[in-house]
């Protein structure tokens, strides 16, 4: 069965720009979760959905990320502008919802350097 | 709140040997627990969890893990290493009224001497 998948694996870009990171979560999971992960702060959790609608943000670092999750199978990060301190890896996760927590699957990540 | 914390950042041990990291939880309710390991370039592979029952949960990779409620602790364990576990472990919890979310710990690098 196929994982999570993100894309891309690699992004540069310059300051100021839009950048879109893509998830395709597991089929039949309807939990599904960004990542931010770096050397200063580890992994952090930037926002989660259960059934497309977004849950908790309180990750979310400002008004310049946002996440959208329009289907079951398919979720955007979107940075707008960028700033060289958005740099990191970027990991989106699903799992089963509902309770007790599962446990979540992780895609290989995007890594994202802003020049 | 609930916090996890890997109390070492970096381990070394020789191939051959035996291996325990280090896993503490804060939470008053059941835990429900993990273990992710994490080579580089790649994104976190879950190990082994602990949910209810037995308290000694056997892994993927050889891996075991041990909860123990007296000590809030989930400390995951390897009775020989091999260089090919060289990576950074991370230990995470969730909890029943937490949604889905899962609180991870700072991880732990382990490094494999030959």
């Amino acid at each position: 069965d196929a994982g999570v998948i993100q894309s891309p694996r690699h992004e540069v870009t310059e300051m100021g720009q839009e950048v879109t990171l893509r998830c395709k979560p597991i089929s039949g999971h309807n939990s599904l979760f960004w990542y931010r992960q770096t050397m200063m702060r580890g992994l952090e959790l930037l926002i989660y959905f259960n059934n497309n609608v977004p849950i908790d943000d309180s990750g979310m670092p400002e008004d310049r990320f946002s996440a959208k999750m329009p289907n079951a199978s398919f979720s955007t990060l979107k940075i707008q502008p960028s700033e060289p301190r958005d740099s990191a890896v970027y990991f989106c996760a699903s799992s089963l919802g509902g309770q007790p927590p599962r446990a979540q699957h992780f895609g290989d990540g995007t890594r994202l350097s802003i020049l | 709140a609930q916090s996890v914390t890997q109390p070492d950042i970096h381990i070394t041990v020789s191939e051959g040997a035996s291996l325990e990291l280090r896993c503490n939880y804060s939470y008053g309710a059941t835990p429900y627990l993990f273990w992710y390991v994490q080579s580089p370039g790649q994104g976190l592979q879950l190990l082994l969890k602990y949910f209810s029952g037995d308290t000694l949960v056997q892994g993927i990779k050889g891996f075991e893990a041990e909860f123990k409620r007296s000590q809030s602790s989930f400390n995951l364990r390897k009775p020989s290493v091999h260089w090919s576990d060289a990576a950074e472990y991370f230990c995470a919890v969730g909890y029943t009224g937490g949604g889905n979310k899962l609180t991870f710990g700072t991880g732990t690098q382990l490094k494999v001497e030959l």
